[in-house]
């Protein structure tokens, strides 16, 4: 099974920053990553998906990088509505397909 | 819109079945390019995905609970299920259903949709 490693745990950030957020796999899994965002009390919603493709009506100052194991979400300009917990998936090693144990992103 | 919603008792005693049924609107669940899964969340394991299933019948589960799990289909309703059966303190979670889309040329796969979730607590 590969694991999906997410750092920092928590990342206290003021908005308008830019924030990255790191997610490293145990095992190369090429570009099969998708990365989410999940408030409080609602389901994840797809940001990135191919490592790097924003999903639909996804705002610019989201982008995906990196392949292989290592891989970088970045935010380039921290708005209010952000701050959340994010996830990486990888999509690439069956069974099962995993989840990193998340970044929350909060309030400096 | 495509819309997901869960369904089934929030509340399973232990060794019983937990049954959910995930009903989706705004899109036919037939459509080429895409599988229906089930995941799971708990504060103890994080997200946890339990398997996907095409209207064919084409089947993935997480090796941990085969034996125990069961995602069919219902073409007819639009609907896709998940039945796992003895159930333990363990499979307390926050049950979502979501739309899984494949890319095939790419050999991409991704969660692009996903409906709210539901509890489900097991005790007695």
């Amino acid at each position: 099974e590969t694991v999906m490693t997410q750092s920092p745990a928590t990342l206290s950030v003021s908005p308008g920053e830019r924030v990255t957020l790191s997610c490293r796999a145990s095992q190369s899994v090429g570009s099969n990553l998708a990365w989410y965002q999940q408030k409080p009390g609602q389901a994840p919603r797809l940001l990135i998906y191919g490592a790097s493709t924003r999903a639909t009506g996804i705002p610019v100052r989201f982008s995906g990088s990196g392949s292989g194991t290592e891989f970088t979400l970045t935010i380039s300009s921290l708005q209010t509505e952000d701050f959340a917990v994010y996830y990486c998936q990888q999509f690439y090693d069956w069974p099962p397909w995993t989840f990193g144990r998340g970044t929350k992103v909060e309030i400096k | 819109q495509l819309q997901l919603q869960e369904s089934g008792p929030g509340l399973v005693e232990p060794s019983e079945t937990l049954s959910l049924t995930c009903t989706v609107s705004g899109d036919s669940i037939s459509n080429s390019g895409f599988y229906w899964a089930w995941i799971r969340q708990t504060p103890g394991e994080g997200l946890e995905c339990i398997g996907s299933i095409y209207y064919t019948g084409s089947l993935y589960y997480k090796p941990s609970l085969m034996g125990r799990v069961t995602i069919s289909v219902d073409t007819s309703k639009n609907q896709f299920s998940l039945k796992l059966n003895s159930v333990t303190a363990a499979d307390t979670a926050v049950y979502y259903c979501a739309r899984h889309r494949y890319q095939q040329f790419v050999g991409l796969h991704y969660f692009d949709q996903w409906g709210q979730g539901t509890l489900v607590t097991v005790s007695s």
